[in-house]
Formats: structure tokens, C-alpha cells, sequence
């Protein structure tokens, strides 16, 4: 099983700032990573799927980058409506497995 | 526009079992695999498994063999699972999701079990 590592377990951030999150896996797994926005009392969103590819619809602020073992996951001039848990997800192999997330707050 | 629309919310005792449903629209339901997710309050994601709606093969965390049955109608493009043996630790939310190549595409809104005595 992949073991999915992400880091920080929260931030604080002001608007206007970046943002960056880090996972990293314990097996190589290409460009197998996926990136998801939960927000309070919703289902997560998928921001970026596999190949660093930013899905419809999702501001370009959002972007992803890394192969291997080592990603990572960055929001450009963070806006208010960005607060949520950030959670990345490898697809390379079964089980599926999901970092254990990162707490965004807004200052 | 893809919707997954999920059954209520259900307050089970331990030992009991318990089925909950996904009613998928606004897509072919048998050109995706759907995939159930589980969330513990306060927790991360699990992937419990997912199930080929065309032919109806299922695979599974080997975390949950046992635990989750998946199944699924295509007449009425609706895939189920099916929690036995529940425990206190099964307390959760559970998704179902659209899987595209091992990503979850679409979301429903959730499902939250409640197992209490």
C-alpha cells in the first residue's frame, strides 16, 4: 500500500499570499496525484487530476506540480473563498490512498 | 450535469447492518466505475472500494473485506453498499464518487451513519 505523507497539517494565511502543501509517497507513483478541496459540510471537489492537469473550471490560481515520490500543491494569491481542508490522493495503485489533509485558514 | 444523489442519514445499532444508496444521473452510469469513500468526523478520506456499474466487479481495500458489499441496478442507475457487523468505529460519512482513472470526478453529498447503542 502507498503510504500518502502530507504536510503542514494546517495553515494561517493572509490574502493575497501563497499557498503550499507538500505529499509525499512512499512508492513511486509517476504523476499519480490528484488534489482535492473540501469545504465545511461539503463533499471534497477535484481541483487537479493526474498529470498535474487543473480540471474545468478551477481558477488557474491553483496549480500542482512533481513526479515520483515527492509533490506539490500551491495557490496563488489565496482568496477568502480558498478556506477549506486540502487533501491530495495517489491513483497509481490500489487501495486508492489520501494524504490526511491540511487546514487552510484565512487571517 | 452529473449528480449523485445519496439516501438519508440512518442511526443503527452496533451489530446491525445497514444499506445506503447512490442514484447517479446525467451520464451513461455504466461508463464509470463508482467508488465509496468513507470520512470520520474530524478525519481523513478511505477509500472503501469500487464497482464496475457494466459488469458489476467490484474491488475492494483489503481494510474492508467484510465490511462493505457493493452492488448496484442498472435499470435504475443506482449503486448500493451494504456495512455488516457495524461497530461504533463505523460512525461516519460515507461518498459515493465518480471514479475516472483512479480520480474521483464527482462527488455526492454524503451519507452520515450513526451506530450507537
Amino acid at each position: 500500500e502507498t503510504t500518502v505523507t502530507q504536510s503542514p497539517a494546517s495553515l494561517s494565511m493572509a490574502v493575497g499570499e501563497k499557498v503550499s502543501i507538500s505529499c509525499k509517497t512512499s512508492t513511486d507513483i509517476d504523476d499519480d496525484m490528484n488534489w482535492y478541496q473540501q469545504k465545511s459540510g461539503e463533499a471534497p471537489k477535484l481541483l487537479i487530476s493526474e498529470g498535474n492537469t487543473l480540471r474545468p473550471g478551477v481558477p488557474s490560481r491553483f496549480s500542482s506540480s512533481g513526479y515520483g515520490t515527492d509533490f506539490v500543491f500551491t495557490i496563488n494569491n489565496v482568496l477568502l473563498g480558498d478556506e477549506g481542508i486540502y487533501y491530495c490522493q495517489q491513483s497509481d495503485n490500489v487501495p486508492l490512498t489520501f494524504g490526511a489533509g491540511t487546514k487552510l485558514e484565512l487571517k | 450535469q452529473v449528480q449523485l444523489q445519496q439516501s438519508g442519514a440512518e442511526l443503527t445499532k452496533p451489530g446491525s447492518s445497514v444499506k445506503i444508496s447512490c442514484k447517479a444521473s446525467g451520464y451513461t452510469f455504466t461508463s464509470y466505475d463508482i467508488s465509496w469513500i468513507k470520512q470520520r468526523p474530524g478525519q481523513a478520506l478511505e477509500w472503501i472500494g469500487a464497482i464496475n456499474p457494466g459488469s458489476g466487479g467490484t474491488g475492494y481495500n483489503e481494510k474492508f473485506k467484510g465490511k462493505a458489499t457493493l452492488t448496484v441496478d442498472k435499470s435504475s442507475s443506482t449503486a448500493f453498499m451494504q456495512l455488516s457487523s457495524l461497530t461504533p468505529e463505523d460512525t461516519a460519512v460515507y461518498y459515493c464518487a465518480v471514479e475516472n482513472s483512479g480520480s474521483f470526478d464527482y462527488w455526492g453529498q454524503g451519507v452520515m451513519v450513526t451506530v450507537s447503542s
